[in-house]
């Protein structure tokens, strides 16, 4: 079945750290999001990239850094310099070629600073 | 700039009530609008969109939503609510070539 995957499902970082969230998928759509969920704030863009090799800065893109090698993968790395990490991290896809197209969402991952 | 308002952050309801989530949208040009429902610990799931033509569109599970451009309003509706219709639901907005835009969500609570 088509979709995106996500992983880890849960994943624990140190102060100082950074880590990498990964997102995958086989729906062979241009273009790939992520979004920072946290408690009675929605959804905040972090970064987006609408075609391989390419990528733009979101609302929140500070303390994060993003890759488009593959038009399937787009990684999300939570940099040290993210000081309040702690969320419900998003990632998304659709087509391109227009407004018209909603998203489909992996399942998250929830990141928690120990 | 473009943005969604959910003017709600909590709607109770009784099982087999109608129920009624509100969005309104500020978008330049025509509005491209969609629902989501997002489930504890999950992702988001696509419930229905409006692009043109009729204002009432019909989504998944037995979800609504009436488009009223004068009031720039995207409400989402269900004629008889269901317990498993309980969780967390989002409006959003895409602006031509550019990513959703979405609300902060409404949390609904179906009582048994």
């Amino acid at each position: 079945d088509g979709g995106i995957t996500q992983s880890p499902k849960y994943l624990f970082r140190k102060e100082g750290q950074n880590v990498t969230l990964s997102c995958e998928q086989n729906l062979n759509h241009d273009a790939m999001y992520w979004y920072r969920q946290d408690p009675g704030q929605g959804l905040r863009l972090i970064y987006y990239s609408q075609i391989v090799n390419d990528f733009q800065k979101g609302d929140i893109a500070e303390g994060y850094s993003v890759s488009r090698e593959k038009k399937e993968s787009f990684p999300l790395t939570v940099t040290s310099a993210q000081k309040n990490p702690t969320a419900f991290y998003l990632c998304a896809s659709s087509s391109a070629g227009g407004s018209s197209y909603g998203y489909t969402f992996g399942s998250g991952t929830r990141l928690t600073v120990v | 700039a473009q943005s969604v308002a959910q003017p709600e952050d909590q709607v109770n309801v009784a099982e087999g009530n109608p129920l009624t989530v509100k969005c309104t949208y500020s978008v330049s040009g025509n509005p491209y609008l969609f629902w989501y429902v997002q489930y504890p610990n999950r992702g988001l799931q696509f419930l229905l969109k409006y692009i043109t033509g009729d204002n009432l569109v019909k989504g998944s599970y037995g979800f609504e939503a009436e488009f009223n451009k004068s009031q720039t309003s995207f409400h989402l509706k269900k004629p008889s609510a269901l317990v498993s219709d309980s969780a967390l639901y989002f409006c959003a907005v895409r602006p031509w070539n550019t990513p959703l835009v979405f609300g902060k969500g409404t949390r609904l609570s179906v009582i048994a």
